[in-house]
Parts: C-alpha cells; structure tokens; sequence
C-alpha cells in the first residue's frame, strides 16, 4: 500500500501570506494526485486533481506541482475562507486510494 | 446541480450490521464509479479513510484492507442508489462514512479524482 506523508501537521499564517503545504509518497503515483479542501462540520472539496489541475470553480490562487513521489499544494495568498484542513490522495495504486494524514492551516 | 444523501447511520453493538445507503439526484448515476470514504471523530486531525470503490458497471469492486471481508459495496443503478452492508463491525469503525462520486470529466489517462461528497452518515459502534 502506498503511504502518503504531509508536512507540516499544522501551518499557522495569517491572511495575506503564502502557504505551502507538502505531501510525500513512499512510492511514484506518477501525476495522479488530488488535493481536498475540508472545513469543520463540511465534507471535503475537490481543489486540484492530476497534481496540478484546479477543480472547476477554484480559484487561481490555489495551485498544485510536483510528480513522482513529491507534491505541493500552494495557496498564493491566504483569504479568511481558506483556513481549514487539506489532504491528497492518490488515486494510482489500486486497490488503495490512500490519503495522506491532513494538514491544517490555522490562522 | 448533484446531490448525494446518506442514509442508515447509526448505533450498533460489536459485532453487529449496519446498512449504508446513498442516493444520489442531479446526474447520471449509471456512468459514474463510487466510493465510500470515512472519517473517525473527535481525534484532533480527523483523517479521510477511503473505504471502498465500484466502477460503473458494477464489474469492479475494490476494498480497503481493514475493512475487506467484513464490508460489501454494492449499487441499484435503477434506483440511483449506492450501498454499504457493514457487517461484524468493531469499535474502530466508528466514524462518518461518505458516500462520494468519482469524476469522468477531471481524468488523466483513465485516472479520475472523486468530485462530490455527500454530507455524511455517523456510524457509532459501541456497547
């Protein structure tokens, strides 16, 4: 089963500054890769998917890079909407969609 | 606009059944693969376990490990519903499960990321 690591457990940022969020594969998932917005007492929003691709709707400041085994999720410039928790998740490995174990940007 | 509404969540003793149902408007249910996913509460970061996944046809079936040989994922595509039959639950399984629709748009050689959630359904297994 694929393990998916991201780091940092908790970013705290206030509006305004850059996030930078990271997630590690113990093995590749190529590109196929997803990033999950989820805010308390919500279910969980598609952001980005294939690593870097923006979900229809979201906004330009979220962005995704990387391939292989190291990805990153970028917020270019903290709203007050965008403090909540973010997880990735593979979709590449059958029979394990794993997700990475969050992290949660606070203000 | 596309709608997923769960259902049958509960209280159940160890070693009981529980049977999760999802129904789902606003789309075509027939030509989309599903999955069940699950989140434990109230343990600080909450994290998303994928559970299990049904392509369209029904045709492939796919299980978490801790959840294979206890957990059925099944679906009515007549009824646009999509099931989970829980069987010999633990304590462990305590959690909201979501039922959760698999893109055929967002796709990259085949590849497709779950694009909508339903709201949840709380399973509690305890004595």
């Amino acid at each position: 089963e694929i393990v998916l690591t991201q780091s940092p457990v908790t970013l705290s940022l206030s509006p305004g500054e850059r996030a930078t969020l990271s997630c590690r594969a113990s093995q590749s998932v190529k590109n196929y890769l997803a990033w999950y917005q989820q805010k308390p007492g919500q279910s969980p929003r598609l952001l980005i998917y294939s690593a870097s691709n923006r979900a229809t709707g979201i906004p330009a400041r979220f962005s995704g890079s990387g391939s292989g085994t190291d990805f990153t999720l970028t917020i270019s410039s903290l709203e007050p909407e965008d403090f909540a928790v973010y997880y990735c998740q593979q979709r590449y490995s059958w029979p394990g969609f794993t997700f990475g174990p969050g992290t949660r940007v606070d203000l | 606009e596309v709608e997923l509404v769960e259902s049958g969540g509960g209280l159940v003793q160890p070693g009981g059944s529980l049977r999760l149902s999802c129904v789902v408007s606003g789309f075509n249910f027939n030509a989309h693969s599903m999955d069940w996913v699950r989140q434990a509460p109230g343990k600080g970061l909450e994290g998303l376990e994928w559970v299990a996944h049904m392509t369209s046809g029904g045709n492939g079936i796919y299980y978490a490990d801790s959840v294979k040989g206890r957990f059925t994922i099944s679906r009515d595509n007549a009824k646009r519903s999509l099931f989970l039959q829980m069987d010999s639950l633990r304590v462990d399984d305590t959690a909201v499960y979501y039922c959760a629709r698999t893109s055929r748009l967002l796709c990259t050689n085949g590849i497709c990321p779950i694009d909508s959630w339903g709201q949840g359904a709380l399973v509690t297994v305890s004595s």
